[in-house]
């Protein structure tokens, strides 16, 4: 069945990279995103990838697929406190615009 | 381009009441979709609406329905409010032009956050 992972938190210095992991399961999903959500807010989009690329940079920003082992990772760089949030994966499954998310990883920043 | 609009964006209701959300989607968008999302259960598909037809539909009961009006605005309806309901509803809008790619991409509106007492 459809099912997406990630683990729960994270915890970084300021300046440092950060990674956050994901698995999926439906490998017919052609989308992948990265959703970020701030306390009291809506997600806001971060990023997407195709499912058929390995990789995409956008700016602090990059997304590595490994299609073979259904695993999705988000990098950002130079970690600041603004980037606190808890950041969602979620793949595009069940056709017509169904998302499945996972359950959020909390990222902590401390100085 | 203004974004994702949710009105109210909080409610309080008491057990047995019905509420109505709306939704204005991105300027030109046509799919609307609609999410449930509590502490418990996360974020979870409620269902799509496509030029005022619904395409897909979650695992909800059928107190949970929803529509769309010719200019996109969608709405959706909980009937007999439970509290377990109680949770942040958010509505996303995406272009979808099947004929362009990555025009599914769902941006979301700030939610409504409901209570049920």
């Amino acid at each position: 069945g459809e099912d997406v992972e990630q683990s729960l938190f994270l915890s970084v210095r300021e300046g440092d990279s950060s990674v956050i992991n994901c698995t999926y399961t439906d490998s017919s999903s052609t989308y992948l995103y990265w959703y970020k959500q701030e306390p009291g807010a809506g997600l806001q989009l971060l990023t997407y990838i195709f499912s058929n690329m390995d990789m995409k940079q956008d700016q602090r920003l990059t997304v590595l697929l490994n299609k073979k082992d259904k695993h999705l990772s988000l990098r950002i760089a130079d970690t600041q406190t603004g980037d606190s949030a808890i950041y969602f994966c979620a793949e595009g499954a069940g056709g017509y615009n169904k998302l499945i998310f996972g359950a959020g990883t909390r990222l902590a920043v401390h100085p | 381009k203004a974004g994702v609009t949710q009105t109210p964006r909080y409610l309080i209701k008491t057990r047995g009441q019905q509420v109505t959300l709306s939704c204005s989607p991105i300027s030109g968008h046509r799919s609307v979709s609609w999410y449930q999302q509590t502490p418990g259960q996360g974020l979870q598909f409620l269902f799509e609406y496509f030029s005022e037809t619904q395409r897909n539909k979650g695992n909800f009961p059928g107190r949970f329905s929803g529509r769309q009006f010719s200019n996109s605005r969608s709405e959706m309806n909980v009937s007999t409010l439970e509290l377990g309901d109680s949770a942040l509803y958010l509505c996303a809008s995406s272009l979808a032009n099947w004929a362009r790619e990555g025009t599914d991409t769902q941006y979301f509106g700030p939610g409504t956050r409901l209570t049920v007492l």
